[in-house]
């Protein structure tokens, strides 16, 4: 079953600290994303990849940054953590050839920052 | 960014009903998509539509792909409390790398 692992199901943080979120696809796929969801503000896109060493911004990029040095690893950095990043994050990824069937999901990463 | 329109943002229902769920656009999409989401989860795909007018079905879930390409319904027929969850429709352009367009997601809630 092909799979986005997202590293931790649950982190919790200190206001300040550099945070490190890990997003592991194993299909092979060219794209890559991050959201955060928020209750009543759905998904917003914060940064996405669509190929190795690249990167372009979502929505919402402020106080974030994104590294991709494998197809297969995009990871989603905190640069100084803050309260107001609490929230839920969710890693997808999708193929740029054959029939468009969307995103597959990680589980999502709940940050709570302290 | 853009997104589409979902509304209400939840919605409550019996164990038994059936209940719709509509997504609009202002602009025309090329794909329509319909996610699920359990508390706690990523979502999951339940439908995707390619074809103006497509109806296609998943079990209890129909789901139709709007003449005009600028909407969506997906249907649940005899909810079960295992139905309950965050639903969201997106839409997609053609192109490869063309992204997804979300709504907000309707929380649903069965009453057994």
């Amino acid at each position: 079953d092909v799979k986005v692992t997202q590293s931790s199901r649950y982190l919790v943080k200190r206001t300040g600290e550099k945070v490190f979120l890990e997003c592991v696809q194993d299909m092979d796929h060219e794209n890559m994303f991050w959201y955060r969801q928020d209750p009543g503000l759905g998904l917003r896109l914060i940064y996405f990849s669509y190929d190795v060493k690249m990167k372009e911004k979502g929505d919402i990029p402020e106080g974030y940054s994104v590294s991709r040095e494998k197809k297969e690893r995009f990871s989603l950095i905190l640069e100084s953590a803050s309260t107001n990043q609490t929230s839920m994050y969710l890693c997808a990824s999708s193929s740029s050839t054959g029939l468009v069937h969307g995103y597959t999901f990680g589980s999502g990463t709940r940050l709570t920052v302290v | 960014g853009q997104q589409l329109n979902q509304s209400p943002q939840s919605m409550f229902i019996q164990e038994g009903e059936d209940v719709s769920m509509n997504c609009t656009s202002s602009s025309i999409f090329n794909t329509w998509l319909w996610y699920k989401q359990d508390p706690g989860e990523g979502p999951v795909l339940l439908i995707a539509l390619y074809k103006a007018g497509e109806l296609t079905s998943n079990g209890r879930l129909t789901a139709q792909f709007g003449i005009t390409r600028k909407d969506s319904f997906l249907n649940i027929s005899a909810s079960i409390p295992s139905d309950v969850g965050i639903y969201f429709c997106a839409g997609q352009r053609t192109g490869a790398n063309s992204k997804l367009t979300f709504g907000k997601g309707i929380t649903l809630s069965v009453r057994p």
